[in-house]
C-alpha cells in the first residue's frame, strides 16, 4: 500500500465547475500536509499548506482530517489554467522538508 | 523563478554507466533534498544533505550516492545505472530550522538505454 494515495484521474470539468480531490495517506506520525501543483514536465510548486482548522486561498480550500488521515482540496470556480496534476503531500520530519508525495490527480479544465 | 537551478537539464547514458547531477540550492538555504520521478508518479525522497552530511534517506541503494559542498550545493551520483532509474531528477533547497517552503528546480531528465 502506497504511503500517500490518491486517484489518478483525469478529472475532466468545464471552466466554472467545483471540482474537489481527496487523499489518504497510512503514516499517523505525519506532520506537515501540502498540496503541490506539478504542470506537465515542469517542477512541483507549492500551492498551499494544509492545516486541521482548514484553509483557504482564494478559489482554493484545503482540509486536513488527521482522525481519518484524510486531505482534500477543494477548487471552485475553474479556469483553464488550473489544468495541471494536483500532488498530495505528507512530512514525518520537523522541519517539514522530506516530504513523500501521492502519485497526483490530473485536472483538466475544458472551456 | 525559484533560484534553485540544476544542471544537465537532460542526459541520456547506457546501463552500466555512471552519472553525476547538480544543483545550487537559493541564496541563504543551506539543505537540499533530491527526489526522483519516474513518468506518471510523484516524486520520491532519495536522500537530503544538510552541513554536507547525509542527513535522512529514502528507500533507494546505496549506489545512489551525494555530495554537498561548503556553498551548500549538491551533487547526486548514481552509478551502475539500470533502465529504471530512467526518470526526472529533481533538488530542492530549504533552510534549517525554518518553516519557510521549500522550493525545486527544474530537474534534469535522465534517460537511461
Amino acid at each position: 500500500r502506497k504511503e500517500v494515495e490518491q486517484d489518478p484521474g483525469p478529472f475532466n470539468v468545464p471552466e466554472g465547475a467545483t471540482v474537489a480531490f481527496n487523499c489518504t495517506y497510512s503514516n499517523s506520525a505525519s506532520q506537515s500536509f501540502f498540496w503541490y501543483r506539478q504542470d506537465c514536465r515542469k517542477e512541483p510548486k507549492l500551492l498551499m499548506s494544509v492545516y486541521s482548522s482548514g484553509n483557504e486561498d482564494g478559489r482554493f480550500t484545503a482540509q486536513l482530517n488527521r482522525a481519518s488521515q484524510y486531505i482534500s482540496l477543494l477548487i471552485r470556480d475553474s479556469k483553464l489554467s488550473d489544468s495541471a496534476t494536483y500532488l498530495c503531500v505528507v512530512s514525518y520530519n520537523n522541519a517539514g522538508n522530506m516530504l513523500t508525495f501521492g502519485g497526483g490527480t490530473r485536472l483538466m479544465v475544458k472551456p | 523563478e525559484t533560484g534553485v537551478t540544476q544542471s544537465p537539464t537532460h542526459l541520456i547514458k547506457t546501463r552500466g554507466q555512471q552519472v553525476t547531477l547538480r544543483c545550487s540550492s537559493q541564496s541563504g538555504h543551506n539543505t537540499v533534498s533530491w527526489y526522483q520521478q519516474a513518468l506518471g508518479q510523484g516524486p520520491q525522497f532519495i536522500f537530503q544533505y544538510y552541513r554536507e552530511e547525509e542527513n535522512g534517506r529514502g528507500n533507494f541503494p546505496p549506489r545512489f550516492s551525494g555530495l554537498q559542498f561548503p556553498n551548500y550545493s549538491s551533487e547526486l551520483n548514481v552509478n551502475a545505472l539500470e533502465l529504471d532509474d530512467s526518470a526526472l531528477y529533481l533538488c530542492a533547497s530549504s533552510l534549517a530550522g525554518s518553516r519557510e517552503t521549500q522550493y525545486f528546480g527544474p530537474g534534469t531528465r535522465l534517460l537511461v538505454l
